[in-house]
């Protein structure tokens, strides 16, 4: 079956970095996204990784090893505001999205 | 710059009603697909469209119904509300289907059934 892995919950300290690790197994890939998600909102974009290596976008950067089956995405000098939950999600042979449970994010003053 | 609208936003049905979440986009995309988000679990598809006319089952589609007569709208539909169906909805869309494009959610609709 087809299975993107993430942590639960993660915490960190306003400016400190945090990395969030994403596992997957699935039916073909063609790309690997992450989302954010604040509390009662709609998930946003934030990267989008389909070769193996890094992506930076300011305070953020995502990782991709595809051998391995596994991506991270990288937040710098946190912020409040970044506390959310953060969702990883693959698109599989069919161009079809399966997506992680998310890991939220807890940033402590 | 709507995006992807989406209403309502909270509803409240009792067991056996039925409803229709409705879904729109202004951008043109020819992919378009229903969520449902619950607590520990990640989003998943209920159906999705291809393009106006074609609609298909995506991973938990019992108790819901879609179409797409235009590229423009994509309601879905509860036929029999039954409390497994309590949860977060999410239309979303996408430019094409057969792409790694990022995908657009709409706000998102709270659906409790009593």
């Amino acid at each position: 079956g087809q299975n993107i892995d993430q942590p639960t919950e993660m915490t960190a300290t306003e400016g400190a970095i945090v990395q969030i690790n994403c596992t997957y197994q699935t039916s073909g890939f063609n790309g690997l996204f992450w989302y954010q998600q604040h509390a009662g909102e709609a998930p946003t974009f934030l990267s989008y990784n389909v070769l193996d290596g890094l992506e930076e976008k300011g305070r953020f950067s995502s990782f991709l090893s595809r051998s391995k089956g596994y991506s991270y995405l990288l937040l710098k000098e946190l912020q409040m505001k970044d506390s959310a939950s953060y969702l990883c999600a693959v698109s599989d042979s069919n161009y079809q999205l399966i997506w992680g449970a998310g890991t939220k994010l807890i940033i402590k003053p | 710059n709507a995006g992807v609208t989406q209403t309502p936003k909270f509803q409240v049905l009792k067991t056996g009603q039925s409803m229709t979440l409705q879904c729109a986009q202004d951008m043109n995309h020819e992919y378009m697909s229903w969520y449902r988000q619950d607590p520990g679990m990640g989003l998943r598809l209920i159906h999705y469209s291809v393009g106006a006319g074609i609609t298909d089952q995506g991973e938990v589609p019992n108790g819901y119904n879609v179409s797409r007569s235009t590229t423009e709208d994509f309601p879905l539909r509860l036929l029999s509300a039954a409390p497994s169906q309590t949860s977060v909805y999410f239309c979303a869309s996408k430019g094409q289907p057969d792409s790694g494009n990022t995908i657009y959610f709409g706000e998102g609709s709270w659906l409790t059934v009593v």
